[in-house]
């Protein structure tokens, strides 16, 4: 079976333009959460979706914005860029939304440099 | 409030010596806890969890922690390092609040192996 794709796996971004992520978790699994992480820090939540809804959002403010297809794919989307907003962006994905005994399963990430 | 707090930013081992990557965490509640590793370049694996079962975890590649309450600990060691161990290692909480979980990262250990 595949594992999470993310893509594209690198992108470089101008300030100010909008940029669209995209996420397949594994098969059979229906929670898709987002996390950002910037150079030397750890993996920060942004948002989890649950059966196409919403079920929780980090502290990051709402030029982020994301949603789940039909199929549990995922995007995440980013207005207005900031230089800030470099890092990179990790899909996880999970067959339960509170990941209760089960773990998340990563993909390798998409690499945003805003410049 | 869920926290961890990874007490060594960056350790270096020689090869064949034992590894020890120091965790502590601050739960609200009965945590659930994680180690994962992430390579250069790499998505972040998953390498032992604890769930409120046994108190010494066993883990992927020789890894593994112990968790104790009465520390609020939850140390990654492995007897023997080898090279292919030199990573960035993240101690993880799940957040349980509200209707869904999100993973809570520490800012990271960097593991080197020295030949």
């Amino acid at each position: 079976d595949a594992g999470v794709t993310q893509s594209p796996t690198h992108l470089i971004k101008t300030r100010g333009q909008q940029v669209t992520l995209r996420c397949s978790p594994i098969s059979g699994h229906k929670s898709v959460s987002w996390y950002q992480q910037v150079l030397g820090q750890g993996p920060q939540f942004i948002f989890q979706y649950y059966e196409k809804e919403e079920r929780g959002r980090g502290n990051f403010p709402d030029r982020f914005s994301a949603r789940q297809f039909p199929n549990y794919s995922s995007e995440l989307n980013v207005n207005a860029l900031l230089l800030g907003d470099s890092a990179l962006y990790l899909c996880a994905s999970s067959f339960y939304s509170r990941q209760l005994n089960t773990e998340a399963f990563f993909g390798q990430g998409t690499r945003l440099t805003v410049v | 409030a869920q926290s961890v707090t990874q007490l060594d930013s960056h350790v270096s081992v020689s090869e064949g010596t034992p590894v020890l990557l120091r965790c502590n965490y601050s739960s609200s509640y009965s945590p659930s806890l994680f180690w994962y590793v992430q390579h250069p370049n790499k998505g972040l694996q998953l390498l032992l969890k604890y769930t409120s079962a046994a108190t010494l975890v066993k883990g992927i590649n020789g890894f593994e922690a112990e968790f104790k309450k009465s520390e609020t600990s939850f140390h990654l060691t492995k007897p023997s390092a080898h090279m292919s161990d030199a990573a960035e290692y993240f101690c993880v909480v799940v957040n349980y609040g509200g209707s869904q979980g999100n993973l809570i990262f520490g800012k990271g250990t960097k593991l080197s192996v020295k030949p």
